[in-house]
């Protein structure tokens, strides 16, 4: 069974603050997303990575993909209070297909 | 989340009772994908079926759940005879072709909250 471990589980932080957001797995996985959910609603997909190494921006959002494609991570520079909300790590597996391994979520609250 | 639509978005249902729900993928999106959300936990796989096909339900539970998506209409998630512990969120997801995760999107819809009171 595939399992992605976030850390930390809650993080309230001042507005701008930096924040980095942590992915963990053992397995290995053809690609790796990143998700933003909003109370009642559906995840929105913020990325998605699949080569080992990868660094991919969105604004003043930086994703990493692990070289070895167990882990990734998720910066935040200069937070806003519309950063707020829950940020899921999702994993496709080398070995599942169309499944994705979701992890718990870190809950993000930015103060302003 | 724009076009993959869900409905209901809210169901409340008495134990015993049957609980529908409906899930209309993007257009030209053959590929359809149930996720379930406990209170306090993740999303979880249920299944995964492309037009008239069940391609993986590994993590559909053994009895009263069942999942279909007919050649015409939305793709039905069925729960027979619901029980407190199926009160959730169940979120369907789309995506265009065979390999979605390799570079390509997946779009979730807003989901149907079932309660079982």
């Amino acid at each position: 069974t595939q399992l992605l471990e976030q850390s930390p589980q809650f993080l309230s932080i001042q507005e701008g603050e930096n924040l980095t957001v942590y992915c963990n797995s053992s397995s290995v996985f053809s690609s790796l997303q990143w998700y933003r959910q909003e109370p009642g609603e559906g995840p929105v997909l913020l990325v998605t990575v699949v080569t080992g190494g990868e660094v991919k921006k969105l604004k003043r959002l930086t994703f990493q993909f692990g070289d070895a494609r167990k882990d990734s991570s998720l910066h935040i520079t200069a937070a806003q209070t519309g950063d707020t909300g829950l940020y899921l790590c999702a994993g496709a597996g080398v070995s599942s297909g169309s499944r994705l391994t979701f992890g718990e979520g870190t809950q993000l609250t930015v103060n302003p | 989340n724009a076009g993959v639509m869900q409905n209901p978005r809210h169901l409340v249902r008495r134990r015993g009772q049957e609980a529908r729900l409906r899930c209309s993928p993007m257009k030209g999106h053959s590929h359809v994908y149930w996720y379930r959300q406990l209170p306090e936990e993740g999303l979880k796989f249920m299944v995964y079926l492309q037009k008239e096909n069940i391609i993986d339900e590994s993590g559909m539970p053994k009895e009263r759940f069942s999942a279909e998506f007919p050649k015409e209409g939305p793709s039905i998630l069925r729960i027979q005879q619901v029980v407190r512990g199926d009160s959730a969120a169940y979120f369907c997801a789309s995506s265009p072709n065979l390999q979605p995760f390799s570079g390509n999107t997946i779009y979730f819809g807003e989901g149907s909250w079932l309660t079982v009171v």
